[in-house]
């Protein structure tokens, strides 16, 4: 068990450019989520899988954000046309789909956008 | 749509003594689970505390303890004999039956020498 891994661990790019992180969850879980996070906030709900299958996409989500988990494993979070709002901590998180199973984190991915 | 509201921003307690931090939170599901984590500066998040709905004892880890009380939706965290370590934010956590986890805003809780 290596625990739940994201790169890049930073990511600086410039308005407009489109960026794409990575998450490994642990091998055996099957549930997958994406936050955001900006300093002093709490983790804010993006997404969250079973396997591949993308069971919610959060409603304050742009349509500039697409997550993928195409063969349940890892997953990747894309943001195109990035914008300086974007700026955040993204952490992925994993756990197993059984009841009340507490989640694991990556130690995110902070994206700087200028 | 269920929220977790965290209405202390900020604590501050001194060294070895209790403090106490408040969640509510909204649901119309009978059957759920509520978590604390801790996040340091370091900013990894590690799981505190835990606490089944269906049970109506109050979950307890070592010196960190919590206050369910599901009919008023309450779900506060204590801390007794504070530690240095325990400096950090805390977020309190609602996890529906389709495994949808939401997150409270905090409350960054200080402990004075």
């Amino acid at each position: 068990d290596t625990g739940v891994s994201q790169d890049p661990r930073h990511k600086i790019t410039k308005r407009g450019q489109n960026v794409t992180f990575r998450c490994d969850p642990i091998s055996e879980h099957n549930r997958l989520y994406w936050y955001r996070q900006t300093l002093g906030q709490g983790p804010e709900f993006l997404t969250y899988f079973q396997n591949e299958a993308q069971l919610e996409k959060s409603r304050l989500l742009s349509d500039r954000f697409s997550a993928e988990r195409p063969k349940g494993s890892f997953s990747t979070l894309e943001i195109q046309r990035t914008e300086q709002g974007d700026s955040a901590m993204y952490l992925c998180a994993s756990s197993q789909r059984q009841s009340g199973e507490k989640l694991f984190f990556g130690s995110g991915t902070q994206l700087s956008v200028l | 749509a269920q929220t977790v509201t965290q209405s202390q921003p900020e604590m501050s307690v001194q060294e070895a003594e209790t403090v106490t931090l408040s969640c509510t939170y909204d649901t119309s599901e009978s059957d759920y689970y509520l978590f604390w984590y801790k996040q340091p500066p370091s900013r990894q998040m590690i799981l505190v505390i835990r606490q089944e709905a269906y049970k109506q004892q109050n979950a307890t880890e070592n010196r960190f303890s919590v206050n369910f009380q599901k009919a008023a939706k309450s779900f506060s965290l204590k801390i007794s004999d504070s530690q240095l370590g325990d400096a950090a934010m805390y977020f309190c956590a609602y996890r529906s039956a389709d495994d949808k986890i939401i997150f409270g805003k905090g409350t960054r809780l200080h402990i004075l020498p």
